[in-house]
């Protein structure tokens, strides 16, 4: 069964740097999604993308974020100038239709 | 801005017997989806049900089942002949007709005892 994937798993970085995380949505899905749960916290939505630009973003998905799909089928979103808060775990999901997101397993992100 | 609340941090069920998980939620809007996600120790969400809002029928699949109560807007999970597997986070999700966010609730932990 097709999945959604992410890499990588824990990616640890220093204050002020940017990271970049990776997602690979199935593959005949249009749209794709961002979410983050920070420790202890709820699922939060970051942004929502569809058509090659971003569809809907929450007061969270600022300056510092972006998306990009630089190919077929990759879809990453780059935090730039990190901070200590934007530690957690991000999630990607990718669905055909509005019914239903399917959720790749994450990617832990500490901020140092 | 809608909200969803779980008030149950923290559940524990027997195996074989049945479980119900609550969720409530607020809005101003009529058509909306729900949705119950199952988050096992390996961290993937998973879809366990979703209810259509203009649906008065209950959804159900397999053991899961849905109370759906529009007016109390109240959206609990019952889980039906529990399984040792079915220990895992369980999440309540909003989305609204309008849009294709989730937002969700904090989440009730699962156990089920042998």
């Amino acid at each position: 069964e097709p999945e959604v994937t992410q890499t990588p798993s824990h990616q640890v970085t220093q204050m002020g740097q940017e990271v970049i995380l990776r997602c690979v949505p199935i593959s005949n899905h249009l749209y794709f999604y961002w979410y983050r749960q920070i420790l202890g916290q709820k699922v939060e939505f970051l942004v929502s993308f569809y058509n090659n630009e971003i569809s809907e973003k929450s007061e969270i998905f600022d300056d510092q974020f972006s998306v990009e799909r630089p190919d077929g089928s990759n879809f990453t979103l780059k935090i730039r100038s990190t901070k200590l808060e934007d530690s957690a775990m991000y999630f990607c999901a990718s669905g055909q239709g509005y019914n239903e997101q399917f959720f790749g397993p994450g990617t832990r992100l500490t901020v140092l | 801005a809608q909200t969803v609340t779980q008030s149950q941090p923290e559940m524990s069920v027997q195996e074989a017997e049945t479980v119900t998980l609550s969720c409530t939620y607020d809005t101003s809007e009529s058509d909306y989806y729900l949705f119950w996600y199952k988050q096992p120790p390996s961290r993937q969400m998973i879809l366990v049900i979703r209810q259509e809002a203009y649906k008065q029928q209950n959804a159900t699949e397999n053991r899961f089942s849905v109370n759906f109560q529009k007016a109390a807007k109240s959206f609990s999970l019952k889980i039906s002949d529990s399984q040792l597997g079915d220990a895992a986070m369980y999440f309540c999700a909003y989305r609204s007709n309008a849009g294709n966010m989730l937002t969700f609730g904090g989440g009730t932990r699962l156990m089920v005892k042998p």
